[in-house]
């Protein structure tokens, strides 16, 4: 069965620091790595998409890179700012077991501190 | 305006009574899903559709119901079988299982 899991489960910056969140899973046979970013008490939005057969994205000030073989995903955050706080969630699709369905990790909560 | 919406925004169920969340989308999605999110979790699958009348059950279906009547429609009800059925329910759409999911505000419930 896929798991996923986020490291640190919390983390607090002050503001303009550039930042990483990190991302691992157990089964390598996936289709893709989503981000998601949650504001409290609000739905998911989409923030970077990487394909398996790609090894990074990017968007802005987020960079997303992807290592399939070994299981794990950075979300690089640069100059970070106040208003990138939030909940910052993974998902994979796929897994031999999961299909295309997308399995979460619990997510890394952001403070940026001004 | 394109997007997903769900209804109402806050719901409240009585002990023994079953409620239904709504979850429509104007994207012209083939798949759509319903998640539960519980306090400092992340999501888990209750169940989802890949087409018109026809759904399969997620990770966690059971006291959980659905109904793929329509394309755009994807009602899930809560049912006086699930016992533990406070959390932030979230549905999501996409155009094909293995693109990216897009998601609706979500409806909170609450046990009266």
């Amino acid at each position: 069965k896929q798991e996923v899991t986020q490291i640190p489960a919390a983390l607090s910056v002050p503001e303009g620091e550039n930042l990483v969140l990190n991302c691992s899973f157990t089964d390598s046979a996936i289709y893709n790595l989503q981000w998601f970013r949650q504001d409290p008490g609000k739905g998911l939005t989409s923030l970077l998409l990487i394909q398996s057969s790609q090894r990074e994205q990017t968007s802005g000030r987020l960079n997303a890179s992807l290592d399939k073989s070994s299981g794990r995903s950075t979300l690089y955050i640069a100059a970070s700012q106040p208003g990138d706080s939030a909940t910052y969630l993974c998902a994979v699709c796929g897994g031999e077991t999961s299909g295309s369905r997308l399995t979460f990790g619990e997510g890394t909560q952001l403070t940026v501190n001004p | 305006d394109g997007g997903i919406t769900q209804s109402p925004k806050y719901l409240f169920r009585k002990e023994g009574q079953n409620v239904t969340l709504s979850c429509e989308q104007n994207l012209n999605h083939d798949a759509m899903y319903w998640y539960r999110q519980d306090p400092g979790q992340g999501l888990r699958l209750i169940y989802y559709s890949q087409i018109v009348n026809d759904f399969q059950k997620g990770d966690i279906a059971e006291g959980y119901s659905v109904s793929r009547e329509k394309k755009e429609s994807f009602p899930l009800t809560v049912t006086s079988a699930q016992k533990n059925p406070t959390a932030f329910y979230l549905c999501a759409s996409g155009e094909l299982p293995q693109e990216t999911q897009y998601f609706g505000p979500g409806t909170r419930l609450l046990v009266l």
